[in-house]
This record gives C-alpha cells, sequence and structure tokens, in this order.
C-alpha cells in the first residue's frame, strides 16, 4: 500500500533557481514528515523535518512546507545548487517505529 | 561521534541460503530499524529494536528476524533466501521517541541469485 506518494520521478532545475519536490499521502494518522537525500552508494541522509502541529519549517535554503487538509507537503530548495543533486525522499510516521517512504524524486540541478 | 556503519558492504548469497547483516548505531542512540530498499523504490520498514527487543514491524514474513544487543548494535538474519530478498538493506539509528530523526547507514547491497 503506497502511503506516502511522489509522482514526479525526476525533476531537472537551473542552478540558482527554486527547486519543489512535492510529496502526498494517505493516512491521517502520520504526524511527522521528514526529508531525506540520498547520493549513490550511499545511505539516505536526513534533511528537514515538521510535525504536523506547523505548516511550515525552515532551514537554510531548504523549507517544508505540510498542508493538512490536502494530504500535501513539498520541499523548496533556494537557490538550488549542483550538489543538490540527488534522489530526494520523502516519508511520514504516526509511531515512533514505522517510517513509510516515498519512491523518491531524482534532481538533477544544471549548472 | 560516528555515525552508522554496516557490514558488510556487498554479499552474493544463492537461493535457500540465510544471511546476517549488522549494524553498529551511531553513538547516543538506542533504537535501530531496517529498511529494504528494492531497486527504484524507497526503503520499505522491515522491524525496529528498541531495548533489546522488537518494537514493531512492517509486512515481511517470519524469515526475517533480527537482534539488538546491550551496546545497541543490531543484526538483520534472513533465512531462505529468495531471489526476490536482492535489494539494499539499510539500518538506522536513532533516540527513543516520535520526534527523533533516523540517521542512515550506507546499506549493504544483497544479491540472491
Amino acid at each position: 500500500d503506497q502511503q506516502v506518494k511522489q509522482n514526479s520521478p525526476s525533476l531537472s532545475v537551473q542552478e540558482g533557481r527554486i527547486s519543489i519536490l512535492n510529496c502526498d499521502y494517505t493516512n491521517s494518522m502520520f504526524d511527522y514528515f521528514l526529508w531525506y537525500k540520498k547520493y549513490p552508494a550511499e545511505g539516505p541522509t536526513f534533511l528537514i523535518s515538521i510535525s504536523s502541529i506547523k505548516d511550515k519549517n525552515e532551514d537554510g535554503r531548504f523549507t517544508v512546507f505540510l498542508n493538512k487538509s490536502a494530504k500535501h507537503l513539498s520541499l523548496h530548495i533556494v537557490p538550488s545548487q549542483p550538489g543538490d543533486s540527488a534522489v530526494y525522499f520523502c516519508a511520514a510516521k504516526w509511531n515512533n517505529n514505522d517510517m513509510r517512504f516515498g519512491a523518491g524524486t531524482r534532481l538533477t540541478v544544471k549548472p | 561521534e560516528t555515525g552508522v556503519t554496516q557490514s558488510p558492504t556487498h554479499l552474493i548469497k544463492t537461493r535457500g541460503q540465510q544471511v546476517t547483516l549488522r549494524c553498529s548505531s551511531q553513538s547516543g542512540h538506542n533504537t535501530v530499524s531496517w529498511y529494504q530498499q528494492a531497486l527504484g523504490q524507497g526503503p520499505q520498514f522491515i522491524f525496529q529494536y528498541y531495548r533489546e527487543e522488537e518494537n514493531g514491524r512492517g509486512n515481511f514474513p517470519p524469515r526475517f528476524s533480527g537482534l539488538q544487543f546491550p551496546n545497541y548494535s543490531s543484526e538483520l538474519n534472513v533465512n531462505a533466501l529468495e531471489l526476490d530478498d536482492s535489494a539494499l538493506y539499510l539500518c538506522a539509528s536513532s533516540r527513543w521517541g516520535l520526534g527523533e530523526t533516523q540517521y542512515f547507514g550506507p546499506g549493504t547491497r544483497l544479491l540472491v541469485l
């Protein structure tokens, strides 16, 4: 069951522009959301998270927005840099032990 | 502070064999979760260990089992390997708690022939 969906398998943006990665979920019990970045031959690296009691969380160039009514979250990267090129996974959980991941979006930032 | 480490990095087994994968958690972390990532998919939760006991399990059969040791390191054991078990196996450690972030190791890539 795909409770977390990333419908765009890939995204290409120009260096310096904004990257927007989207994620939808179906389980209304989810109350904690995370974004991870993954380079080839490495494990996922934590980027940023947001609790369901918030609608926005910002950390440097990365901002996550949560729309609970739409069951949608997005990750904004501004400005995008070539080093941001990686696969980005959205994840969600409602208790401590079961984190559900989307299938990932491959971001390519062109110089 | 050392991060999460996993061994081995790569492994080739044949169908029906058994495999043990190992994970050392990050310093200060008492919870270990295991995930399976098939090609082109996101990681899928296998199970989590806290205080040396299984504390939640995903949709995986009993031939997937694990252990957590007093030093919080962990093992994932898979019996009667099937071709579909070929995947990247990821271990993540964290402190106990909903808001605690899980930090991943580099993974073990298992190929079952």
